[in-house]
């Protein structure tokens, strides 16, 4: 079984350009996550999307950033323009819907994330 | 709202000794607690989870945690530590369901010959 994919691995970009990260779950997970790692901080969630709705946006840093995960499968996270700040290692997770079987839900795994350089 | 603390950033050891990584918790109910290790180069690649039970928790490359609930810790072990666990390693919690996971901020660990 396939695990979690992210496209690119690695993108350098300036200040002011335009940048669409994206994830493949693992097939069949319904829950998709999005998470970053700015310059050796701890890893913080971004959003998470219950198929192709948006369950949790709470932790967008701001409305530069865009995510969406059209037809429920995989999902594009754009950030525009982006600002320095912005750099840092993007990370995509996924889990099952079980709702009898909360571990199967709660278990994340993620993907190997795209680090996203902004000169 | 849960938190997690790692309170060592970076930890050395020999190969072949022991190894003993920190993680404390603050979550009001019980929680869901992961660790999950950083390679070079790689992804997260989740090591164990303890959910519930024994507090006593395998995991994959020969790893185990306990969970003490009264010292509200999720410490990592490993008897005999091997070059290639060379990685950081982040402790992680979880209110249960669908939520987000919440992490600390990584220990990263070196192993000398």
């Amino acid at each position: 079984e396939a695990g979690v994919t992210q496209f690119p691995s690695h993108s350098v970009i300036e200040k002011g350009q335009t940048v669409t990260l994206r994830c493949d779950p693992i097939s069949g997970h319904d829950n998709l996550y999005w998470y970053r790692r700015v310059m050796g901080k701890e890893i913080k969630f971004l959003l998470h999307f219950v198929k192709e709705s948006k369950q949790d946006e709470s932790g967008m840093p701001n409305n530069r950033f865009l995510a969406e995960r059209t037809g429920g499968t995989y999902s594009t996270l754009k950030v525009q323009p982006a600002e320095l700040e912005d750099s840092g290692v993007y990370f995509c997770a996924s889990s099952q819907v079980r709702y009898r079987l909360a571990e199967t839900t709660t278990t994340q795994y993620f993907g190997p994330g795209t680090r996203l350089t902004v000169l | 709202a849960q938190s997690v603390t790692q309170p060592d950033i970076h930890i050395t050891v020999s190969e072949g000794a022991s190894l003993e990584l920190r993680c404390n918790y603050s979550y009001g109910a019980t929680p869901y607690l992961f660790w999950y290790v950083q390679s070079p180069g790689q992804g997260l690649q989740l090591l164990l989870k303890y959910f519930s039970g024994d507090t006593l928790v395998q995991g994959i490359k020969g790893f185990e945690a306990e969970f003490k609930r009264s010292q509200s810790s999720f410490n990592l072990r490993k008897p005999s530590v091997h070059w290639s666990d060379a990685a950081e390693y982040f402790c992680a919690v979880s209110t249960g369901g669908y939520q987000k996971v919440t992490f600390g901020t990584g220990t990263k660990l070196q192993v000398i010959p």
